[in-house]
């Protein structure tokens, strides 16, 4: 268990449509990052924020969006939807963005767009 | 652009034999490199990571990988595989732009172990 969770486990949804996907990093984390895990485009970094701040961004389509909480939460948002956007979606977390340091991985949201 | 190319996209090998997964970086700088290990309907685990210090890095579970700088690789090995070793590895390179970090993955490599 790397103290990173993930909700919900499994999504599945229709075309057209928006969700939500939600990550609490490790206790301490500041750091956030997305990632999107499909059979086509293999694991990609979508984005990445640090104490609430967008730093880093991937590729990420202007359909996603995220933002990091004062809880340092983060969710990930997906509107119209494609089939395409069908993929594992992981969120990891670290410490400092700066150092050279191990990013911990949650389980992953698994979206199914039917 | 830094990236990292797997050469295999599945290896195979028998129970109690070596593991080698092959991993070459491109980088215009010094790299940061690690190998991380995805098994089935699981998350991504941390094997281990090179960051410039000693280049033969020992990992989790028997595994570790060297740096070769002549050779832009950096190898995955395990002297004798395990079943539960039967995984996705992914080879990856971070990069670092001031205030912000990014890994870029390999396609991975699927290790098949068998009886």
């Amino acid at each position: 268990d790397s103290g990173v969770t993930q909700t919900p486990k499994h999504l599945i949804t229709a075309t057209g449509q928006r969700v939500t996907l939600r990550c609490s990093p490790r206790s301490g984390d500041l750091s956030v990052y997305w990632y999107q895990q499909s059979l086509d485009q293999g694991l990609q970094f979508l984005i990445q924020y640090y104490n609430g701040e967008e730093r880093a961004k991937g590729n990420i389509l202007e359909r996603f969006s995220a933002q990091q909480f004062p809880d340092l939460h983060s969710e990930l948002n997906l509107s119209s939807l494609e089939l395409g956007d069908s993929a594992l979606y992981f969120c990891a977390s670290s410490v400092w963005d700066r150092e050279i340091d191990e990013q911990f991985f949650g389980p992953g949201t698994r979206l199914t767009v039917l | 652009a830094q990236s990292v190319t797997q050469l295999d996209s599945h290896v195979s090998v028998s129970e109690g034999t070596p593991v080698l997964l092959r991993c070459n970086y491109s980088s215009s700088y010094s790299p940061s490199l690690f190998w991380y290990v995805q098994h089935p309907n699981k998350g991504l685990q941390l094997l281990l990571k090179y960051t410039s210090a000693a280049t033969l890095v020992k990992g989790i579970n028997g595994f570790e990988a060297e740096f070769k700088k002549s050779e832009t690789s950096f190898h995955l090995t395990k002297p004798s595989a395990h079943m539960s070793d039967a995984a996705e590895y992914f080879c990856v390179v971070r990069t670092d732009t001031g205030t912000a970090s990014k890994l870029t993955f390999g396609t991975g490599t699927r290790l098949q172990v068998t009886l």
